[in-house]
């Protein structure tokens, strides 16, 4: 089955304690890119992958990393978590970065990261 | 920087109603679509529209993006307890086709 698969679902987790969040896809999709999503905010884009070892920084890239070594795989990393870094997370891929109905986004199913 | 506003922000009624909900900006979108996310779950893509007064159908939803490209509507006809969602729209922004906009969504609750 084509899927987005995120790990953890839910990440419970303190101030300043590195975490990083998972992401795999199994589609070949060369675009890859993470979102948070925050009441009254939307969805905002926080970095995003045209392909291997090309990463660019979206919206609110501030206080956080990713890697592209593999297409299949687009971790987030939280070096220093912060308490307003608590969000629902989305990774999403598509076949391509280029906008158009060729090329919609998938969704993983969310990670719930709570900072305290 | 393009911007995206959708209303209602959240809107309830019974089922068997009919409803539309806007997707509205004062810039051109290369492309639109609309996502439907629904609780514990990413958002799905529901339809991508392309062209400037293109309308589709998806069973008892109907999209129209705007003759200009700078606004698009859902329809849903005969509301149904599993339309229940968030609706999402999001445009592929027309200066870098690198980006996509979304919008903030209309939260829809359909009441048996």
């Amino acid at each position: 089955e084509a899927q987005v698969t995120q790990n953890p679902r839910y990440l419970i987790t303190v101030t300043g304690k590195k975490l990083t969040v998972t992401c795999s896809q199994n589609m070949n999709h060369e675009y890859m890119s993470w979102y948070r999503q925050d009441p009254g905010l939307g969805l905002r884009q926080i970095y995003y992958s045209m392909n291997v070892e090309v990463t660019d920084k979206g919206d609110v890239p501030e206080g956080y990393k990713v890697s592209r070594k593999e297409k299949r795989n687009f971790p987030l990393i939280l070096e220093s978590p912060s308490p307003n870094q608590t969000s629902l997370y989305f990774c999403a891929s598509s076949l391509q970065g280029r906008t158009g109905g060729n090329s919609p986004l998938h969704f993983g199913n969310g990670t719930r990261l709570t900072v305290t | 920087t393009q911007l995206l506003e959708q209303s209602p922000q959240f809107l309830s009624i019974q089922e068997g109603e009919n409803l539309t909900v806007y997707c509205n900006s004062s810039s051109v979108f290369s492309s639109l679509q609309w996502y439907r996310q629904e609780p514990g779950e990413g958002p799905v893509l529901l339809v991508t529209v392309v062209t400037g007064g293109e309308v589709k159908k998806l069973k008892r939803l109907t999209f129209q993006f705007g003759d200009a490209r700078k606004d698009s509507s859902l329809h849903i006809t005969a509301a149904q307890p599993g339309d229940t969602g968030l609706y999402l729209c999001a445009g592929g922004d027309i200066h870098r086709d690198d980006k996509i906009i979304f919008g903030k969504g209309t939260r829809l609750h359909i009441l048996p």
